[in-house]
């Protein structure tokens, strides 16, 4: 079955600078490659994903890249901002299954 | 819209206790399912439904039962409380189920303590 591992655990940067979290997938079959949020105190929230079809998506400071051949993604969070903090979740799925692999969490920590 | 709403959002039991966590939505989505979370280990799935009357286990649905009777409602039942059961639980919905890019909305969570 599918496998999702995601780097770093934390990940602590100074506001303004750059942020990015790398997931790895194990099938090959997996096409969907979202991105959750989940702020202090509440559920997850899907910020952005990308199609196996894609190999970028952009909205405004979040973009995700992905390697087919590699079996990796990133999100790349630019000019990072307070609200930024938050434990940051990647997930995979597949046209057999339909239910999403997630990863391990990342929290982001945005210092002033 | 409320979206999906999950009660209580803390909950202390005793070991062999039975509780049920509550998940409703006012959005009418099909599919609806329970995770957990436990530090370290992201978000595992224990139960899901595709549309009322129909459950199927995730990857740990040991311990837990669910039930499906309205679109509405999901609850996440515990027969025998485990102190291994002790983590932040998650339910989520979505539209439908088996459309690739179908988002998951989801509730704000309940924190379940076994002692």
């Amino acid at each position: 079955g599918e496998n999702v591992e995601q780097h770093p655990s934390t990940l602590s940067v100074q506001e303004g600078d750059s942020a990015v979290i790398k997931c790895t997938y194990s099938d090959s079959a997996s096409n969907y490659f979202p991105w959750y949020k989940q702020e202090l105190g509440k559920g997850p929230q899907l910020i952005i994903d990308i199609r196996s079809n894609v190999g970028e998506k952009k909205d405004q400071r979040i973009a995700v890249t992905l390697n087919k051949t590699a079996k990796h993604f990133s999100l790349h969070i630019t000019e990072t901002q307070p609200e930024d903090s938050a434990v940051y979740f990647c997930a995979a799925r597949g046209d057999s299954n339909y239910q999403l692999i997630w990863g391990a969490g990342t929290k982001l920590i945005i210092k002033p | 819209n409320a979206g999906v709403t999950q009660t209580p959002k803390f909950q202390v039991l005793k070991t062999g206790q039975s509780m049920t966590l509550q998940c409703a939505q006012d959005m009418n989505h099909e599919y609806m399912s329970w995770y957990r979370q436990d530090p370290g280990m992201g978000l595992r799935l224990i139960h899901y439904s595709v549309g009322a009357g129909i459950t199927d286990q995730g990857e740990v649905p040991n311990g837990y039962n669910v039930s499906r009777s309205t679109t509405e409602d999901f609850p996440l039942r515990l027969l025998s409380a485990a102190p291994s059961q002790t983590s932040v639980y998650f339910c989520a919905s979505s539209p439908r189920f088996g459309r690739i890019e179908e988002k998951l909305f989801f509730g704000s969570g309940t924190q379940l303590s076994v002692l």
